[in-house]
């Protein structure tokens, strides 16, 4: 079965400072990846998805994946991080090892952008 | 529409009480869920239902009980709760529950508390 590993519980950064939040996966055959954000008291938007293709994806508001099959990971990235980016950032990955598809989270990570 | 809608988006109850939790999504999705999710955690998974029949229940509590009138609508009947039970719960949809396609859209979430 799969497993999420995101690192860092928790990163605090200074707005306008690059961020990487990193995310590793155990491997499988057919991998689906996906980062989540959620904003404080609300559910989980879709930021980013690896399903095939291009391994860098990247979303409309700045922020960067990479899925890099040897190292099983999928970081996220943004050169200039926002106040307003201050969020819990999920990553998941897809999983088929049971006949069907269940999404698998990560811990979660806090990033707190500072002003 | 690519919105999945909850109701209500808060909800206080007594032990034994009985109360419902609804989705709705018209976005033609085949597959519906049910997730947990406990302050500072990531969501668990409770039930999955796809073509509008349960095809997964991650070993969850009788005094839980999901229903799916039709495709678009996805009920979760309460009953008997604990405190414990205590949480933000989390409807998603996807367009089916097989690969890539288990790309989930999340509702806003109803916030539980049990008394």
């Amino acid at each position: 079965a799969q497993s999420v590993t995101q690192l860092d519980s928790q990163v605090p950064v200074f707005e306008e400072a690059p961020v990487e939040l990193r995310c590793n996966y155990s491997s499988s055959v057919s991998v689906y990846l996906f980062w989540y954000v959620q904003y404080p008291n609300q559910g989980l938007q879709l930021l980013l998805k690896y399903l095939s293709g291009s391994t860098l994806v990247k979303s409309i508001n700045g922020f960067e994946a990479e899925f890099n099959k040897s190292q099983t990971s999928f970081h996220l990235r943004k050169p200039s991080v926002h106040i307003s980016d201050t969020a819990e950032y999920f990553c998941a990955v897809s999983d088929d090892s049971g006949g069907y598809n269940k999404l698998i989270f990560g811990a979660g990570t806090r990033l707190a952008v500072h002003p | 529409d690519t919105e999945v809608t909850q109701t209500p988006k808060h909800l206080v109850m007594g032990m034994t009480n009985k109360k419902s939790l609804k989705c709705e999504q018209h976005m033609g999705h085949r597959a519906m869920y049910w997730y947990k999710q406990k302050a500072k955690k990531p969501p668990e998974l409770m039930f999955v239902y796809s073509y509008e029949k349960l095809s997964i229940n991650e070993s969850v509590p009788s005094r839980f009980s999901p229903e799916c009138p039709n495709s678009s609508l996805l009920n979760l009947h309460l009953h008997a709760l604990q405190p414990e039970d205590s949480a933000l719960y989390l409807c998603a949809s996807s367009q089916d529950d097989r690969g890539k396609y288990n790309e989930q859209f999340f509702g806003p979430g109803t916030r539980l508390t049990v008394l």
